[in-house]
């Protein structure tokens, strides 16, 4: 089983760059999210999505985009890299919005 | 604003010591409440969940949660830990008030020495 799988595991970026943080998951699940995990912070909604075509702000989405064309992927875009979306990145996915959420292994982003 | 929060932000063990991580929220109404952890390098992972009935929770790996309504509190605990046990734990509560998207709490890192 798969599960949640995002890609890549690690990237270093420099001021201004931009990239895109896959997320695919194979459990047919409707709900994706990401976060941001920052030390001693937990972790941070930044976007979410109850379904394909359908997707919503987190807590803290600026400097990030979101699309959702399928049920299975939901990538997280970076338009303009800032030394403060330096972070490990999660994506996760769940049956149903109070049920609980299966996380993918992680990117962390280093932008210098 | 409403919140999770757990109390320590790092423990330390020995082996075979007992084990309870404070977790409190804020929000009232009907929650979900729910600990992941998080073994070094990997992702988080579910280890027990509360939706409704019996407050004590049983999960995996010997862990058990207490919920406590009055006191808006989510317990952890663990009779006696193991090496393995070592990991970040996290806290998060989905709840209507907040639109039942999932918060976190800061996660508790333990160190069970051997």
């Amino acid at each position: 089983n798969a599960g949640v799988t995002q890609t890549p595991k690690f990237r270093i970026l420099k001021i201004g760059q931009s990239m895109t943080l896959q997320c695919t998951q194979d459990m047919n699940h409707n709900y994706m999210y990401w976060y941001r995990q920052d030390p001693g912070m937990g972790l941070k909604l930044i976007y979410y999505s109850v379904g394909a075509g359908i997707t919503d702000k987190g807590e803290v989405p600026n400097g990030y985009n979101v699309s959702r064309s399928t049920t299975e992927d939901f990538p997280l875009r970076l338009e303009l890299a800032a030394p403060s979306q330096t972070s490990v990145y999660f994506c996760a996915s769940s049956k149903g919005q109070d049920q609980p959420q299966h996380f993918g292994d992680g990117t962390r982003l280093s932008i210098l | 604003a409403q919140s999770v929060s757990q109390h320590n932000h790092h423990v330390i063990l020995s082996e075979a010591a007992s084990l309870e991580l404070g977790c409190n929220y804020s929000y009232g109404g009907t929650v979900n409440l729910f600990w992941y952890v998080q073994y070094p390098g990997q992702h988080l992972q579910l280890l027990l969940k509360y939706f409704s009935g019996d407050p004590l929770v049983k999960g995996i790996k010997g862990f058990e949660a207490e919920f406590i309504k009055s006191k808006f509190s989510f317990n952890l605990r663990k009779p006696s830990v193991q090496w393995s046990d070592t990991a970040e734990y996290f806290c998060a509560v989905n709840a209507r008030a907040a639109g039942n998207k999932l918060t976190f709490g800061g996660g508790t890192r333990v160190l069970v020495k051997p």
